[in-house]
């Protein structure tokens, strides 16, 4: 799951097996949440996105789970593979005028053979 | 496909002299935004654009400066850098219609 703090989070998963990497986000009024992928070397990309007014979205071998009343989030990979090794982290909407992001520090998925 | 670019992709520099960090894109998105990156620290927002003349603080904006003088660059300038501000730093952008980001590869900087 996610923290804040000097040490990133590991899930080692085995190839072939489902993951599921949790997070917990701050504010009980953000609507909308977005799941990013990070590999080594490059930018943060998009994964799949939630609004607040849904609990659960499906996307190709991706699963974002939402529970607004623990303001919880999940990710599940289905059929984890060696190309999602990577940095995953979650990010809240907060309920401003401009949709200012706030992330999570991120935990570090490693597929093992 | 949208597409930000940050240059210098690393850069190694010494304590006081200044340096710029460019990020470009080429969507005409109006927003763009700052973030440096810390080991178990996550994604922090150092500046925001809202559009060409119009920037703001995000949330460690000290020992940075931006400018927006066109809707395509967003700079990151740092007048006097130091070692607390060796980082990775992304350049993000966002259109009016979106609300995810799409971010640039990065640009590593070590500060001695």
């Amino acid at each position: 799951g996610e923290s804040v703090g000097l040490h990133l989070p590991t899930l080692s998963v085995q190839e072939g097996d489902n993951s599921i990497i949790n997070c917990a986000y701050s504010n009980s009024a953000s609507d909308y949440f977005i799941w990013y992928k990070q590999e080594s070397g490059k930018g943060p990309q998009f994964i799949i996105d939630i609004r607040s007014n849904m609990d659960k979205r499906q996307g190709q071998r991706v699963t974002v789970l939402l529970n607004k009343t623990v303001k919880h989030l999940s990710l599940q990979i289905a059929a984890t593979q060696p190309g999602d090794s990577a940095v995953y982290f979650c990010a809240e909407k907060l309920p401003d005028s401009w949709g200012k992001l706030q992330f999570g520090a991120g935990t570090q998925v490693v597929v093992t053979p | 496909e949208a597409q930000v670019t940050q240059n210098p992709r690393y850069l190694i520099t010494v304590t006081g002299k200044k340096l710029t960090v460019t990020c470009s894109q080429n969507m005409n998105h109006e927003y763009m935004s700052w973030y440096r990156q810390d080991p178990g620290l996550g994604l922090r927002q150092i500046y925001y654009s809202m559009n060409v003349e119009v920037t703001d603080k995000g949330d460690v904006p000290e020992g940075y400066k931006v400018s927006r003088k066109e809707k395509r660059n967003f700079p990151l300038i740092l007048e006097s850098p130091s070692p607390n501000q060796t980082s990775l730093y992304f350049c993000a952008i966002r259109d009016r219609a979106s609300l995810g980001y799409t971010f640039g590869s990065g640009t590593r900087l070590t500060v001695v």
